[in-house]
């Protein structure tokens, strides 16, 4: 199973964006508990959403999870300049498998 | 306050062998199922294994089946990850990583993780 993000997306600051995470094997389900990472140089990730759409201990509510289709989606409204970051979405297939998407590099001009 | 400290990383030669450890500590090691996550350079994250709890179950990523061995040593607090058979794909940083906690939800979520250790593998 291949789960698929924007290599890389663009956002005006104060705009709108959202990144995607698409699963290879079909539609996405909130059984899958998607859970969305930011992952600053050096740093290992930080939670920002998981299971589709709580919002982790700390983040702004200007991030929001979302099924949207058949994907899992994170948006940022209200961008800052401190969002530019790498997100990454990821996914509990079973209870013994998990899958990450490759990442959305985020770029805020 | 809640720590995982990765070590044993370095180079390797293809074909060789490299054990990873991860030290646990802020919580109680035998309550939680454990992972390794790893991060070739530049590159995205990539699942390596789980370990249950009590250490009777274990699951890999395809890549690694077959090769790598997760264990754990309860009485040190300590995640390992045996990695036989190394390739130049294998070439990454190996995070050790922890569910947000227990219970049929949190437990499939990584929420805490070590600051990782580097593995190269090259001749």
């Amino acid at each position: 199973t291949v789960v698929t993000q924007e290599p890389s997306l663009s956002v005006s600051p104060g705009g709108t964006v959202t990144l995607t995470c698409a699963l290879s094997s079909g539609s996405v389900s909130t059984a899958y508990y998607p859970t969305w990472y930011r992952q600053t140089p050096g740093q290992p990730p930080r939670t920002l959403i998981f299971s589709t759409n709580s919002r982790s201990s700390g983040v702004p509510d200007r991030f929001s999870g979302s099924i949207l289709g058949d994907k899992a989606a994170l948006t940022i409204t209200g961008a800052q300049a401190d969002d530019e970051s790498d997100y990454y979405c990821a996914m509990s297939l079973t209870s013994d498998i998990w899958v990450f998407g490759g990442g959305t590099k985020l770029t805020v001009l | 306050q809640l720590h995982l400290v990765e070590s044993g990383g370095g180079v390797v030669q293809p074909g060789g062998s490299l054990r990873l450890s991860c030290a646990a500590s802020g919580f109680t090691f035998s309550s939680h199922d454990m992972h390794w996550v790893r991060q070739a350079p530049g590159e995205g994250l990539e699942w390596v294994a789980v370990i249950s709890y009590d250490g009777n179950n274990r699951n890999y990523a395809d890549s690694v089946k077959g090769r790598f061995v997760i264990s754990r040593d309860q009485s040190k607090d300590t995640l390992y990850l045996q990695m036989n058979s190394l390739r130049v794909d294998d070439t990454a940083l190996y995070y050790c990583a922890r569910p947000k906690d227990n219970g049929y939800e949190y437990i499939r979520i990584i929420e805490y993780w070590g600051r990782g250790t580097l593995v190269t593998v090259s001749s």
